[in-house]
């Protein structure tokens, strides 16, 4: 089983569509969890951190589910700037080790 | 969020040549650096750990005297592809993580602009 899955995509959703990504981990240790985004030719940046309660920042949520080891993530009212690749990453290791990146899932916001 | 450079962003080069990419932190300090590489249309695949002031961390596979990594500082990792041959051509991107942010002992990863490197 791979450290991090998730469904490539690609997810093809109109503008103003509401869509959710989920990924897992394999890792029942796993210390903390991110969102990265990636647009295409560009370095992946960071969308936002995954905490247990759950956090929201504007139209995105980002859920953690320990018990079932994974994490989601929503997006509402989708906008054409949405589409890019979200990556699901994981850290296993405290410290300054380095984190484990899914391999992303591809969203395209259509007009 | 903290700021991570990269340069140079395009290389292109002949091959047989060595090419060397700089990352620096720009407003943290980063005892450890992380470089990876991503092919077109793949996931991103971390070459080595690199540590200031100690040798690197290489993956399995990546070879050490091919890719050269000196941590010289607090602030910038250097990554020197030697020799480099048509199949190195590839993005590659450094990182680091700034303990400042993020859940409490973990700290976020930010990311370099990337270097594309084309060897002819």
């Amino acid at each position: 089983r791979k450290e991090v899955e998730q469904d490539p995509g690609p997810f093809n959703v109109p503008e103003g569509a509401t869509v959710a990504f989920n990924c897992t981990y394999s890792n029942s240790a796993s210390q903390s969890f991110f969102w990265y985004r990636q647009d295409c030719r560009k370095e992946p940046k960071l969308l936002m951190s995954v905490y247990s309660s759950g956090n929201e920042d504007g139209r995105f949520t980002a859920q953690l589910n320990r018990a079932s080891q994974y994490i989601s993530l929503l997006i509402r009212d989708s906008k054409l700037s949405d589409s890019a690749t979200y990556l699901c990453v994981v850290n296993n290791k405290p410290g300054n080790t380095p984190l484990v990146f899914g391999k992303g899932t591809r969203l395209s916001v259509i007009a | 969020g903290a700021v991570v450079s990269q340069h140079p962003s395009w290389v292109i080069c002949k091959s047989g040549t060595s090419v060397k990419i700089e990352c620096r932190s720009l407003d943290f300090q980063a005892t450890t650096m992380f470089w990876y590489r991503q092919f077109p249309k793949q996931s991103l695949m971390l070459m080595a750990t690199s540590n200031e002031g100690s040798k690197a961390t290489y993956e399995q596979g990546v070879e050490k005297d091919k890719f050269l990594i000196n941590h010289a500082s607090l602030t910038l990792s250097t990554l020197t592809v030697t020799s480099a041959h048509p199949e190195d051509s590839s993005f590659y991107i450094c990182s680091a993580r700034d303990h400042r942010s993020g859940p409490i002992g973990t700290g976020e990863l930010f990311f370099g602009e990337g270097s594309r490197l084309t060897v002819l």
